[in-house]
């Protein structure tokens, strides 16, 4: 079985501030760790992924995750939050030889001006 | 279209009826995946094909739903007697599956559906 935890269904943070979305995951063997963003009105979109390798990965729009395989954890982060990241961030996990991708709840962030 | 295309993107219809929810992937790819997503709540997986074949099937809520997929493309899903509680948005997505391990899933806009 393979699960998902994203334990805060709401994270606030004013802007120009460093931002953290938690995840935590739980599966059988190697992960591959995914976060998606969806704004308002639209479809999700994928922001990055780690399969393997370093740890620290870079995705879309500044954002970047740590792999922590100790702790079961892949946080989404971002040096310095802007408005427009207003919006509901997914963390999701699948494993090698299975295509079915797992999400968690999602956490809404709002960038406070 | 260079994405994925769902319609019709918003459907109501009354507590009984049958719905039938379309998928079109992009071209190439060759895993889809049903998702749902209800008002407040996270992605809920229902289904995946690779290929036309559904390996697995374990997140239908109950035998009121199904899917197909015909000639590695379009898919559709099939809600047979809704009910209240089936409405929510359907999401559809595909990759490159198994042909590119890890690949990212692309996801369409969704269906609403309202079931009064």
């Amino acid at each position: 079985a393979q699960s998902v935890a994203q334990p805060e269904d709401q994270v606030n943070v004013a802007e120009g501030n460093p931002l953290t979305v938690k995840c935590t995951y739980s599966v059988s063997g190697n992960p591959y760790l995914f976060w998606y963003v969806q704004y308002p009105n639209r479809g999700l979109q994928f922001l990055l992924k780690y399969i393997t390798g370093d740890n620290l990965v870079k995705g879309s729009y500044g954002f970047e995750a740590e792999f922590n395989k100790s702790q079961t954890s892949f946080h989404l982060k971002k040096p310095s939050a802007l408005v427009s990241d207003s919006a509901l961030y997914f963390c999701a996990v699948r494993i090698f030889g299975n295509e079915k991708l797992t999400f968690g709840t999602g956490t809404r962030l709002t960038i406070i001006p | 279209g260079a994405g994925v295309s769902q319609s019709p993107s918003n459907k109501v219809t009354e507590k009984g009826k049958d719905v039938e929810l379309r998928c079109d992937p992009i071209s190439g790819h060759t895993a889809l995946y049903w998702y749902r997503q209800s008002l407040g709540q996270g992605l809920e997986f229902l289904i995946y094909f690779q290929g036309n074949s559904a390996p697995d099937k374990s997140g239908l809520p109950s035998d009121r739903f199904s899917a197909e997929r015909t000639g590695g493309s379009v898919s559709t899903l099939t809600i047979q007697r809704t009910q209240q509680e089936d409405s929510a948005v359907y999401l559809c997505a595909s990759s490159l599956g198994s042909q590119a391990k890890s690949s990212p899933l692309h996801f369409g806009n969704g269906t609403r559906l309202t079931v009064t």
